[in-house]
């Protein structure tokens, strides 16, 4: 079965700091990739997926994720953090494309922002 | 486009009672899903709806849990009767078809406390 593993449950950087959240996987085929953020109070919303191609993912917000096989991770960046950026940020990996497949979540990583 | 909505927000209730959750999906949205997300984990999928019909419940704790989606748009999960490990927010999430893949739009989520 697949997982998931976000080894950092929070992290503090300071606005206009860069930004690396990690994520480890453990799949056996082709992992589909995804990282949503989730808002105090709000759902969870998409920021980027990876399928296949190239392995650098851009996603909205000005967030992107590398995808490295060779190390099971699916890093998500960003180079310049804002104060809004503050949320609860959750990794996923899906188990295919059929009607039936679904994500298996991370337990997430807090992040918080300093002025 | 008006996004998941799921009522109510918070429910607080002592154990042995039932409740009841509701999800109005994005329109036109064949797949529905629910999620139980405990505190400090990753969201959790209960089941999974492609238009009234269950594409996957193997997560879904029978004996107390059950959904329901008629008429293939709003669904309702019901608890009965509740355990304190209950105590979760339950997430409500729609996308156009099934599939990981496809991204999943995710309403606010209900809060429940089981005392």
């Amino acid at each position: 079965a697949q997982s998931v593993t976000q080894p950092d449950i929070h992290i503090t950087v300071s606005e206009g700091a860069s930004l690396e959240l990690r994520c480890n996987y453990s799949y056996g085929a082709t992992p589909y990739l995804f990282w949503y953020v989730q808002s105090p109070g709000q759902g969870l919303q998409l920021l980027l997926k990876y399928f296949s191609g190239d392995t650098l993912v851009q996603g909205i917000k000005g967030f992107e994720a590398e995808f490295k096989r060779s190390q099971s991770s699916f890093n998500l960046r960003k180079p310049s953090v804002h104060w809004s950026d503050a949320a609860e940020y959750f990794c996923a990996v899906g188990d295919g494309t059929g009607t039936a497949s679904k994500l298996t979540f991370g337990t997430g990583t807090r992040l918080q922002v300093t002025l | 486009e008006a996004g998941v909505a799921q009522s109510p927000r918070y429910k607080i209730i002592e154990k042995r009672q039932s409740v009841a959750f509701w999800c109005n999906p994005i329109s036109g949205h064949a797949t529905l899903y629910w999620y139980q997300q405990i505190l400090g984990q990753g969201p959790k999928l209960l089941i999974q709806f492609q238009n009234n019909g269950v594409v996957d419940d193997s997560q879904l704790p029978k004996d107390r849990f059950s959904a329901e989606r008629l008429k293939g748009v709003d669904s309702t999960l019901k608890i009965q009767p509740a355990k304190l490990e209950d105590s979760a927010v339950y997430l409500c999430a729609s996308s156009l078809v099934g599939g990981a893949f496809n991204e999943q739009f995710f309403g606010p989520g209900t809060r429940l406390t089981v005392l």
